[in-house]
Parts: structure tokens; sequence; C-alpha cells
């Protein structure tokens, strides 16, 4: 596989449960990101990930928790969501160019439709 | 002031007309820019990206900067129908691998 894979690409759950969002790169990255893209509203920053390490975290509500377990994988997991969360879910990844001084931009993954009910 | 601010659009040219997307940006150090296309219902594409004043072409597609007025633009010669799309701006800081992104402006190219 190639490009950066997330899965699922749907996905409709309760405010009550637990789940969990993944995404996997192959393009030798060192950085990945979770975005959240609601209707009609430009990407809002949610997690950057340099190296495995937390690099920033944007005021996000302790019911998104991230898990970066190495440079190609990365995982949002979600608890007791609210409907307001309900979005799409972007992961992306790119050079960190503060270790390799490549400027490349962003490649992301096909996105997780979630629907909270 | 947003750090990234486009054409509020939307942007409507009929087919085989130059669209042009404008970007401001404030941060003066800022060093890499990109531009995205984001089709409905799908995820972003990097189409251009521009680290260095003046012009860089692809195929119909030219990307200006001029880092002196905080300025970068896109044009998309003779365009297409399947142009229609939303086009993101994203700029780096000068030790970020992060992007800022702009709101995006959304064009329509009509037969």
């Amino acid at each position: 596989e190639t490009g950066v894979t997330q899965t699922p690409r749907h996905l409709v759950m309760g405010m009550t449960n637990k789940k969990s969002l993944k995404c996997e790169q192959h393009l030798g990255h060192n950085a990945m990101y979770w975005y959240k893209q609601s209707a009609k509203k430009p990407l809002e920053l949610m997690f950057v990930y340099s190296l495995e390490e937390r690099v920033e975290n944007n005021s996000v509500p302790s019911r998104f928790s991230p898990e970066c377990p190495n440079s190609s994988h990365l995982f949002l997991h979600l608890h007791t969501l609210q409907p307001e969360d309900s979005a799409l879910y972007l992961c992306a990844s790119s050079q960190d160019i503060r270790r390799t001084g490549n400027r490349g931009g962003y490649t992301f993954g096909s996105g997780t439709r979630l629907t909270v009910v | 002031q947003k750090e990234v601010e486009q054409n509020s659009g939307p942007l409507s040219v009929p087919e085989g007309a130059i669209a042009s997307l404008n970007c401001t940006y404030s941060d003066r150090v800022s060093q890499s820019f990109f531009w995205y296309r984001q089709y409905s219902g799908k995820s972003p594409e990097l189409i251009m990206s521009i680290y260095s004043n003046g012009d860089k072409e692809d195929g119909r597609f030219t990307a200006q900067l001029n880092k002196a007025s905080q300025y970068v633009s896109l044009l998309i010669r003779d365009s297409q129908p399947s142009d229609s799309a939303t086009y993101l701006c994203a700029v780096n800081g000068a030790n970020a691998g992060k992007s800022t992104f702009g709101d995006g402006t959304t064009l329509t190219v009509k037969p």
C-alpha cells in the first residue's frame, strides 16, 4: 500500500460508545497530524506528532485521545462524544523540516466520516 | 487578523478562462507555501508548493509568491469543469513542519 490509509471510512457511534480511528502512512514521513473538518468550516488542527512525540495539542477536549506508537501509525481514541463532534476526521503526514530540512507539504488520508448519535 | 486569509469566494469562471485564487499571510518569517485542492466529500490533495519569490509553473497551474507583500496566489489557466473544487492555501513557519490553513476558496468552472 502507498500513501496514507485511514480506517474506518465511515463510523456511526452512540454518545456512550468507545471507538478508535486508525491512520497508517507508507511514505517514510516523520510527522503525523489529526485534523477535524466540520461542514462548511475550515480545517481545525487537533494534534501533531513528530518522531512519535506529541508536539501540539490544540485545546482538544479530553474525550479525544491520540496515540502514536511509531512513526507510521497514528490512532485517535474516542469516548463519550457529543453530537457536535460529528465531522470528517483527517489524518495527514509530512516531513518535519526541523529535523530533515525537507519542506514538503502534507499527504492526507481519505478521512473518517464520523456521526455521533 | 487570521494567520492565513483567502478570497471569501465563491469564485465562478467560464470554461477556458483563467481562475485566480489569492492568499495573504501574517507571519513574515514563513518559508513554505502550499496549495491544496479539495473536491466535495473528499480529502485535500497537494497540488502546488512554492518556497522562493516568483512564479512556479506546473502544467495549467502557476503559483506566485511575493514574500515582501506576504502574498501567494494560484492561477489556473484554461479552467475545466473538473477544476471545480475548494482550494486551500497553507503556510509553514520558519521552524515548523506544521501548516496553517486558510478557510479555502470554492471555485466553480461553468461549461
